[in-house]
């Protein structure tokens, strides 16, 4: 059982790059989410999606799309990479029931040079 | 603003002792409130749920109290052991029933052997 899956794990990009990072899981889970992770700032919320075809803005949103075409994959695409995106990028997914926890990935650590 | 606060400084505790870890929200109504552990370089690994209406949850050698009048969900790890040095989130739902977590900054356990 992988659980949620998430490629790469390191990536360097240059200003102005672009790049897809990769999510998956294997559970069914209708709610799948993207969190960025900061030194010393916990996990904010990029971008949430409550099913195929449906994805909505979380708390920092800015400077990244993504896309549900299936259940089981949630990628996020930064277009034009900056340094302020530099971070731990984790990926999640739920049932979606009320009193379930979060699975996470684990993790991709991006540096934008 | 909302806030969810976890105390910035490492928790040192000497093996066996009890470790207690606070978490206090502002301009949150939740209807639950969830405990993780992160090691580092990995993704929360979700421990518990309390709902807004149990005042203690217990698993193994943690413990979990939430009282919605303080603000306030108190964690503790009984009998501690090295394992069980880790960072360890509070998190809880700022949508009320949409399935959307905000978490707070982390509190790290250390357990001295």
């Amino acid at each position: 059982n992988a659980g949620v899956t998430q490629t790469p794990k390191f990536r360097i990009l240059k200003i102005g790059q672009s790049m897809t990072l990769q999510c998956t899981q294997d559970m069914n889970h209708n709610y799948m989410y993207w969190y960025r992770q900061d030194p010393g700032m916990g996990l904010k919320l990029i971008y949430y999606s409550v099913g195929a075809g449906i994805t909505d803005k979380g708390e920092v949103p800015n400077g990244y799309n993504v896309s549900r075409s299936t259940t089981e994959d949630f990628p996020l695409r930064l277009e034009l990479a900056a340094p302020s995106q530099t971070s731990v990028y984790f990926c999640a997914s739920s049932s979606g029931g009320r009193y379930n926890g979060y699975t996470f990935g684990s993790g991709t650590r991006l540096t934008v040079v | 603003s909302q806030k969810i606060e976890q105390n910035s400084e490492a928790l040192n505790i000497q093996e066996g002792k009890t470790a207690t870890l606070t978490c206090n929200y502002t301009n949150y109504s939740p209807a639950y409130l969830q405990w993780y552990r992160q090691d580092p370089g990995r993704g929360p690994v979700f421990l518990l749920l309390i709902r807004e209406n149990e005042k203690e949850k217990r698993k193994e050698r943690l413990k979990v109290t939430f009282d919605t009048t303080l603000k306030q969900s108190l964690f503790h790890i009984t009998a501690s052991q090295p394992a069980d040095s880790a960072t360890y989130l509070c998190a809880l739902d700022p949508s009320y029933g949409n399935n959307r977590l905000a978490f707070g900054k982390g509190n790290q356990v250390v357990v001295i052997p």
